[in-house]
C-alpha cells in the first residue's frame, strides 16, 4: 500500500515562528508536491520537486521554502510564519512520467493555525 | 486564468439517486489527463477515476463515469445510485503533457440525503 506521511495532523504555531512540515513517501516517487487547500480555492501548488536537491515553485510560493534531501522526504519550511498561512497543507507524490496516468497520492493533510 | 472550473459549490442528491458533478478545463495542450478525487471529512484525498485526453471511450470506476466531451472540454463525474458515504468534496484536477503539475479546481461539496 502506498503511503504518503505528514508528521502532524494538526500545528499550532504564533506568528513569526519558522515552522516545519514534513512529508515522507515510500513508493520510491520522483515528483513530491506541497499544496495549500483554503475553501472556496481548491488546491493552490506551493512547491514541487522532481529530483533530489531540485525544487521548483509552484503558483503561491511566497513565504515558503522547501528542502529534498532524500529522495523520500520533502519539507515545507513557513521562514515567519503568518496568520495569512493559517490553511490545510497536503503533500503529495507521484512518479516522473510526462503525459500519462500515473495519479497523486496524497497525505493526509497538516491543519495548520498560526495565532 | 482558471484551468479547472467546478461551478458547483455545493450539491444535494437523495439516497440511492445518480447525481452528476460538474468540471470544465481549459488547455491548450493535446495530450492531458483528467482526475477526480474525494475528500471525506477526515481530509484525505482519495483518486476516483482517470480519462486521459485520447481515450475513446468514456472512463468508468465501478459506480463512477467521466462524461468527457472533448470538444466542450468537460469532465464531468457521475455517481450512479449514491449512498450516504459519497458525502464529501469533490476535487476535479488536470495535468498537462509538458508539465509535472497537477492543477485542481475549488471543489464542489455533495450532500447524500437519507
Amino acid at each position: 500500500d502506498v503511503k504518503v506521511t505528514q508528521s502532524s495532523r494538526y500545528l499550532v504555531k504564533r506568528t513569526g515562528e519558522k515552522v516545519f512540515l514534513e512529508c515522507v513517501q515510500d513508493m520510491d516517487h520522483e515528483n513530491m508536491f506541497w499544496y495549500r487547500q483554503d475553501p472556496g480555492l481548491g488546491l493552490r501548488l506551493i512547491y514541487f520537486s522532481y529530483d533530489v536537491k531540485m525544487k521548483e515553485k509552484g503558483d503561491i510560493p511566497e513565504g515558503y521554502s522547501v528542502s529534498r534531501e532524500k529522495k523520500e522526504r520533502f519539507s515545507l519550511i513557513l521562514e515567519s510564519a503568518s496568520t495569512n498561512q493559517t490553511s490545510m497543507y497536503l503533500c503529495a507524490s507521484s512518479f516522473l512520467e510526462r503525459g500519462s496516468n500515473e495519479k497523486l497520492f496524497f497525505g493526509s493533510g497538516t491543519q495548520l493555525s498560526v495565532l | 486564468a482558471q484551468k479547472i472550473t467546478q461551478t458547483q459549490p455545493g450539491m444535494f442528491v437523495q439516497e440511492k439517486e445518480a447525481v452528476t458533478l460538474d468540471c470544465t478545463y481549459d488547455t491548450s495542450d493535446p495530450s492531458y489527463g483528467l482526475f477526480w478525487y474525494k475528500q471525506p471529512s477526515s481530509g484525505e484525498m482519495i483518486f476516483l477515476i482517470y480519462q486521459g485526453s485520447y481515450d475513446q471511450q468514456n472512463a468508468t470506476e465501478g459506480r463512477y463515469s467521466l462524461n468527457f466531451q472533448k470538444a466542450r472540454k468537460s469532465a464531468n463525474l457521475v455517481i450512479s445510485a449514491s449512498q450516504l458515504g459519497d458525502s464529501a468534496m469533490y476535487f476535479c484536477a488536470m495535468r498537462e503533457s509538458y508539465g509535472q503539475n497537477f492543477v485542481f479546481g475549488p471543489g464542489t461539496r455533495l450532500s447524500v440525503l437519507p
